[in-house]
């Protein structure tokens, strides 16, 4: 009964590369949530994906910053071109319901970027 | 008026005290709860939902005033592994919309 698996823990990047975050969420879960958090810092919502479709993406940068949830595989949170203030700890979460319900927190990825 | 908002703490009690914490939210049409906590460089745990009516889970007791938008967070007989920082989350507008969380409370019990 595995919990939300989210790898890898830990990412540095060079400023100007890619970053991949991968998320699987709990068996049966179909609800996926990306939060940021800073150093000293609350978590921040990023974006909220079903299967297949962004539900919400209100909290995602503009520019960069894309996600998705395919049919097949884990959800990935992709940072293009990072930048020094992209390190964070990023943390996907999951729900058996919609987005008012109770959410499972992965460990997290923590990104370095250098 | 913040989403969320609470008191960052720290709070630095004796083992055995009760500590209670307190979050107010801002849209009154929220109709979702929790308590989660977060140890350091770990991720939230869901610790608690909270209901219209109060609900307890052992020391733990979590109410909501819907009139004055906040819920509250009482833990009795503290522990040392009670020490983490707690976060009070809310779906903030009503409907399936993300939680959003408070920067939460920090609390640390001291032998």
């Amino acid at each position: 009964n595995a919990g939300v698996m989210q790898n890898p823990r830990h990412l540095v990047r060079r400023r100007g590369q890619e970053a991949r975050l991968r998320c699987s969420p709990m068996k049966g879960h179909s609800h996926v949530y990306w939060y940021r958090q800073l150093p000293e810092e609350g978590l921040k919502f990023m974006v909220y994906l079903q299967k297949e479709n962004i539900i919400d993406e209100s909290g995602m940068p503009k520019e960069r910053f894309s996600a998705e949830f395919p049919k097949e595989g884990p959800s990935i949170l992709r940072i293009q071109q990072v930048v020094r203030g992209d390190s964070a700890a990023y943390f996907c979460a999951s729900s058996l319901q919609g987005a008012n319900t109770e959410a499972f927190f992965g460990q997290g990825t923590r990104l370095t970027v250098v | 008026r913040k989403e969320v908002e609470q008191d960052p703490g720290p709070f630095n009690v004796p083992e055995g005290a009760t500590v209670a914490f307190n979050c107010t939210y801002s849209n009154s049409a929220s109709q979702s709860f929790f308590w989660y906590r977060q140890d350091c460089r770990k991720e939230p745990k869901l610790l608690m939902s909270v209901y219209s009516s109060g609900n307890e889970d052992g020391r733990f007791t979590a109410q909501l005033n819907r009139a004055s938008q906040y819920i509250s967070l009482l833990i009795r007989d503290s522990k040392l592994s009670d020490s983490a920082t707690y976060l009070c989350v809310v779906n903030i507008a009503p409907g399936n919309t993300p939680l959003v969380f408070g920067k939460g409370t920090r609390l640390s019990v001291i032998a």
